[in-house]
């Protein structure tokens, strides 16, 4: 079984400084992990996504994410927050391999402050 | 191409009433998904569809029936409405089960149960 942890429910940083949203993961075999933002009164949209290869991901809006198989982490990181990014972000994974479903995390809120 | 579609997008119920939501995706998506959204709970698996004519139950079925009436149109049943039932549901869509294929989420369907 898979599981993901978003330490924190929410987040808020200044316009211009670094996004950090943490990300953890639990799978018993390699995983595919995805990150995911919803923003107000709309559906979920992909931001990225790590499968195989290069352990640094580019997604979308000048996001990026790192997988670090030693800590089972995913974190999300953004060099500039702009007042766009104010959203929910999703953390999820599903096992390598097989015809699985997505476990998703609780969710981590960001607010960006002018 | 419209993606993934839900109907209705607002829906007030009383208790004991059922309702059908209604799901439609036009990507040629081979499964689909019914998802449960409340605070701090993140998404919650209801029922899933591999692949047309087939269905399986997720994280939290209960209450809830699905039919995959064709590849295109997942439905989501409520028999008897309970307020517990009250949440925001997202219909998904996937060239294939989870793995490296990313999930396209519909707009929502937000559900007050009284």
């Amino acid at each position: 079984a898979q599981s993901v942890t978003q330490l924190g429910s929410h987040v808020s940083v200044s316009e211009g400084a670094l996004v950090l949203l943490r990300c953890n993961y639990s799978s018993s075999v390699p995983p595919y992990l995805f990150w995911y933002v919803q923003y107000p009164n709309q559906g979920l949209q992909l931001l990225l996504k790590y499968t195989t290869g290069a352990t640094l991901v580019k997604g979308i809006n000048g996001f990026e994410a790192e997988f670090k198989k030693s800590e089972t982490s995913f974190h999300l990181t953004k060099p500039s927050a702009h007042m766009s990014d104010a959203a929910e972000y999703f953390c999820a994974v599903t096992p390598y391999g097989a015809n699985s479903k997505l476990t998703f995390g609780k969710g981590i809120t960001l607010s960006v402050r002018p | 191409n419209a993606g993934v579609t839900q109907t209705p997008k607002f829906q007030v119920l009383k208790t004991g009433q059922s309702m059908t939501l209604q799901c439609a995706q036009d990507m040629n998506h081979n499964s689909m998904y019914w998802y449960r959204q409340d605070p701090g709970m993140g998404l919650r698996l209801i029922y899933y569809s591999a692949s047309e004519g087939t269905t399986d139950k997720g994280e939290v079925p209960n209450g809830y029936n699905v039919s995959r009436l064709n590849k295109r149109e997942f439905s989501l049943r409520l028999e008897s409405a309970a307020p517990s039932q009250t949440s925001v549901y997202f219909c998904a869509s996937s060239e294939q089960g989870g793995r490296a294929h990313e999930q396209y989420f519909g707009p929502g369907t937000r559900l007050t149960v009284t």
